[in-house]
């Protein structure tokens, strides 16, 4: 039972556009959620979060947007560049602090 | 960097052998996750440490386990290896309060041949 889909196995963007990821949860329970960063050959690193009682939260290029009735979730990166072609990640956190993943999103930037 | 450092980076080993996994967190956390990365999939939970606890368990196999020791730093024990265990596994480390932000460090590739 998959709690948290990223339904898009890979995403291919041109350098400058708007990369829109997204994920979509099941349990309703989940009160905070997380965007990780990964590089080949490197562990992943945190991006961005969202608490279950916002909307959005902007840092940067990075935005997360939250849409709790539809139960989904997105990262935005604008303007996209080079250096974010990577794998990412989103997480659920529930009230125990447990991380349930999904199961990534390679993003490619073409040049 | 980090802060979260794994031993070895690389490990080939075969079929029916034991290995150990060391992770090192950032100093201050107090816990300790195991995460299996096989190829093309995404990150498993195995399990998870706070103050030398088991904390959580995740997907984490009968043959494997772990422990964390009073200096913080965490082992992972895989035994009777198969071909199937190649992977990355990655420790991460927290701090209370943990709202999810987890350190990852750079992963242990384990290839049984």
């Amino acid at each position: 039972d998959q709690q948290v889909k990223q339904n898009s196995p890979s995403l291919s963007v041109q350098e400058g556009r708007i990369s829109i990821l997204n994920c979509d949860y099941t349990n309703s329970m989940f009160d905070y959620f997380l965007w990780y960063k990964k590089y080949p050959a490197e562990g992943p690193t945190f991006l961005i979060s969202i608490s279950s009682i916002k909307d959005k939260n902007e840092d940067g290029r990075f935005t997360v947007f939250l849409n709790k009735s539809a139960k989904h979730l997105s990262l935005h990166i604008v303007p996209s560049q080079p250096g974010d072609s990577a794998v990412y990640f989103c997480a659920a956190s529930d009230s125990n602090y447990q991380l349930i993943w999904g199961a990534g999103t390679k993003l490619i930037i073409k040049p | 960097d980090s802060g979260v450092t794994q031993t070895p980076k690389h490990l080939i080993t075969a079929t029916g052998q034991r290995v150990t996994l060391r992770c090192s967190p950032r100093s201050g956390d107090l816990s300790v996750y195991w995460y299996q990365q096989s190829l093309d999939q995404g990150l498993q939970f195995l399990i998870q440490y706070y103050n030398g606890e088991e904390r959580a368990k995740g997907n984490i196999l009968e043959r494997f386990s772990a422990q964390q020791f009073p200096d913080l730093h965490s082992e992972l024990n895989l035994s009777s290896l198969e071909l199937g265990d190649s992977a990355l596994y990655f420790c991460a480390s927290s701090a209370p309060p943990n709202t999810g932000e987890l350190f990852f460090g750079e992963g242990s590739r384990l290839t049984v041949l």
